[in-house]
């Protein structure tokens, strides 16, 4: 079993619907979560991390953590079709950059 | 402000072969962290370097190896290639340990025959 499991996708959506992408992990030592996106050809780029349960909010971005079901969402509101990419979730234990990363989840946002 | 460079960007080489990769961080970051992504297995974490030390290694073999120069720039070696080391190797760097924030290269596409 993976630390980390993410719907590979892909998942396409029309432009302005909200999009929800989720992992969820096994280890309960997982502490920090990040989410970041990847276009093709690019490499992958931060778009949030957060530390403790609940939500994190950042423009159209809303990420979610609970750790007591050992879950994590981002939400994309009023999705684009720029935010086609694909999207990995990645989880840390310690304060340090060895990061954990889901396989990561295909979005397709049609105009 | 200038963001993480990787040379070369793409990269062929034989069986048994060994390559180099380079990294240069963003300026004033001190931690460097190499990752191989494959379609099968994703993104995995390699090692990290910070002031020059290796901090944290993931699962791989001994033929990768890295290291960190004074100047925080960073290189990975791979020796005695092997077909499943076809790759995308990407560097990312940061500030210091206990920054999360780690800001991605664009990746350096390794093809081995």
């Amino acid at each position: 079993q993976k630390e980390v499991e993410q719907d590979p996708g892909p998942l396409s959506v029309p432009e302005g619907a909200i999009v929800s992408l989720n992992c969820t992990y096994s280890n309960s030592a997982f502490q920090y979560f990040m989410w970041y996106r990847q276009y093709s050809r690019k490499g992958p780029e931060l778009l949030m991390y957060t530390y403790s349960s609940g939500n994190k909010e950042d423009g159209r971005f809303t990420a979610q953590v609970d750790k007591s079901s050992k879950y994590i969402s981002l939400f994309i509101r009023d999705s684009q079709p720029s935010d086609s990419a694909t999207y990995l979730c990645a989880i840390s234990k310690n304060a340090g950059n060895m990061l954990t990363f889901g396989g990561g989840t295909r979005l397709m946002v049609k105009p | 402000k200038a963001g993480v460079t990787q040379t070369p960007r793409y990269l062929i080489k034989t069986r048994g072969q060994q390559v180099t990769l380079s990294c240069s961080p963003i300026s004033g970051h001190r931690s460097v962290s190499w990752y191989q992504q494959t379609p099968g297995q994703g993104l995995q974490f390699l090692f990290e370097y910070f002031s020059e030390t290796q901090r944290n290694k993931g699962n791989f073999p001994g033929r990768f190896s890295g290291r960190q120069f004074s100047n925080s720039r960073s290189e990975m070696n791979v020796s005695t290639l092997e077909l499943g080391d076809s790759a995308l190797y990407l560097c990312a760097s940061s500030l210091a340990g206990g920054y999360y924030e780690q800001y991605f290269g664009p990746g350096t596409r390794l093809t081995v025959t």
